[in-house]
């Protein structure tokens, strides 16, 4: 079955400390996009990419870095700059074009301590 | 960027009964797409409106792009307790969400 798989589920990290949340799509989407999600702001988002080895800023970018060497996938680095780095994190993956809608994957709960 | 304000934040509602709530947006959209999203999942999409004033149903559900291209609704009729979740309109390219309406259904 085609789908998006984000890893891990739940993550724990001491402050200061870097981390990396995996996406992975076998769909054949162009497109792969992260958001953030804090209780009753919505979605907010961080990065996105529309081809390989090319990708954008969303509204929250700060404190955070992506790559795009596979089409499949589209890692996202929470860096020690990161200010509130908890949160439920979001990746998504579309065809070019909101036409399309998004497919979202589980998501990745992770937990600064 | 681009805001969507919708509303109500939170709905407490009787089993069977029709749920409605909207989205509004300062600028105009050119799509409007309606997600639900369940405790500890991704949001899933439910309706997608392409065209101002376009109505579209999808079992229970139906949503309308406004006319103005600047808000959209969805109902929900006949409620049940499978319903419950967070509901999120969202529009344009990347998607902008709006910051969603959390629905309860009390059996």
């Amino acid at each position: 079955d085609g789908g998006i798989t984000q890893s891990p589920k739940y993550l724990f990290r001491k402050e200061g400390q870097n981390v990396t949340l995996s996406c992975e799509q076998n769909l054949n989407h162009d497109a792969m996009y992260w958001y953030r999600q804090d209780p009753g702001q919505g979605l907010r988002l961080i990065y996105y990419s529309q081809i390989v080895n090319d990708f954008q800023k969303g509204d929250i970018a700060e404190g955070y870095s992506v790559s795009r060497e596979k089409k499949e996938s589209f890692p996202l680095t929470v860096t020690s700059a990161q200010k509130n780095p908890t949160a439920f994190y979001l990746c998504a993956s579309s065809s070019i074009g909101t036409a399309y809608g998004y497919t979202f994957g589980s998501g990745t709960r992770l937990t600064v301590v | 960027g681009q805001q969507l304000n919708q509303s109500p934040q939170s709905m407490f509602i009787q089993e069977g009964e029709d749920v409605s709530m909207n989205c509004t947006s300062s600028s105009i959209f050119n799509t409007w797409l309606w997600y639900k999203q369940e405790p500890g999942e991704g949001p899933v999409l439910l309706i997608a409106l392409y065209k101002a004033g376009e109505l579209t149903s999808n079992g229970r559900l139906t949503a309308q792009f406004g006319i103005t291209r600047k808000d959209s609704f969805l109902n929900i009729s006949a409620s049940i307790p499978s319903d419950v979740g967070i509901y999120f309109c969202a529009g344009n390219t990347p998607l902008v969400f709006g910051k969603g309406t959390r629905l309860s259904v009390i059996a």
